[in-house]
């Protein structure tokens, strides 16, 4: 049973090139969530997405970020024109069911430097 | 969401009992307590979950009291790959968060 995938592991852009991440939940898992985490630092929350619906995306910068999770794919960050501060580590997670004490497993994440 | 308070830094050295304290005053009665860890260059890891008094698995012991405002997550004779930060997190769901939590040091 594959863990959560994401892909790829490093991933370096210039500044105003376009980075798509990919996140592969874990098998029969249809909850997904995306935190970044910058050096020395905890994760923060970004958005909570549920098969083709984006349920919290507060913790998501107002431009140039989305998000989204089709039907059939993995779920997938992008974040349009990058700067030098979006310079991060970015982690997804899923989890079979959301509840405040649900268990969420953690893939390796997305290491994105800007250049 | 409540928050928690943990220490910054522990150092130990290999065979020794590790134990990590984390206050959360401010816990909601359904509130568990999980502990996750993180190894440089890897996403956290769930290590142990409890709601009250104590818990044990394989990896570690959790223990919570009566007045479930603190806990102590147990490592029972680290070794040198037990070095990583440890995280208190406290309900879950999928707004947790994670503070800067403890980074372990195990030295030999």
């Amino acid at each position: 049973n594959a863990g959560v995938m994401q892909n790829p592991r490093h991933l370096v852009r210039r500044r105003g090139q376009e980075a798509r991440l990919r996140c592969s939940p874990m098998k029969g898992h249809s909850h997904v969530y995306w935190y970044r985490q910058l050096p020395e630092e905890g994760l923060k929350f970004m958005v909570y997405l549920q098969k083709e619906n984006i349920i919290d995306e507060s913790g998501m910068p107002k431009e140039r970020f989305s998000a989204e999770f089709p039907k059939e794919g993995p779920s997938i960050l992008r974040i349009q024109q990058v700067v030098r501060g979006d310079s991060a580590a970015y982690f997804c997670a899923s989890s079979p069911n959301e509840g405040r004490n649900t268990e969420a497993f953690f893939g390796q994440g997305t290491r994105l430097t800007v250049v | 969401l409540a928050k928690t308070t943990q220490p910054i830094s522990m150092d130990s050295y290999e065979g020794q009992e590790v134990n990590i304290t984390c206050s959360h005053n401010n816990i909601a009665t359904n509130d568990y307590i999980t502990w996750y860890q993180q190894f440089p260059s890897q996403g956290p890891r769930f290590i142990i979950q409890g709601y009250k008094t104590k818990v044990t698995n394989e990896v570690a012991s959790l223990f919570i009291p009566a007045d479930r405002k603190s806990s102590t997550l147990s490592l029972p004779r680290v070794s040198l790959s037990d070095t990583a930060v440890y995280y208190c997190l406290v309900g879950g769901g999928f707004k947790t968060i994670f503070g800067a939590g403890t980074r372990l040091f195990v030295k030999a």
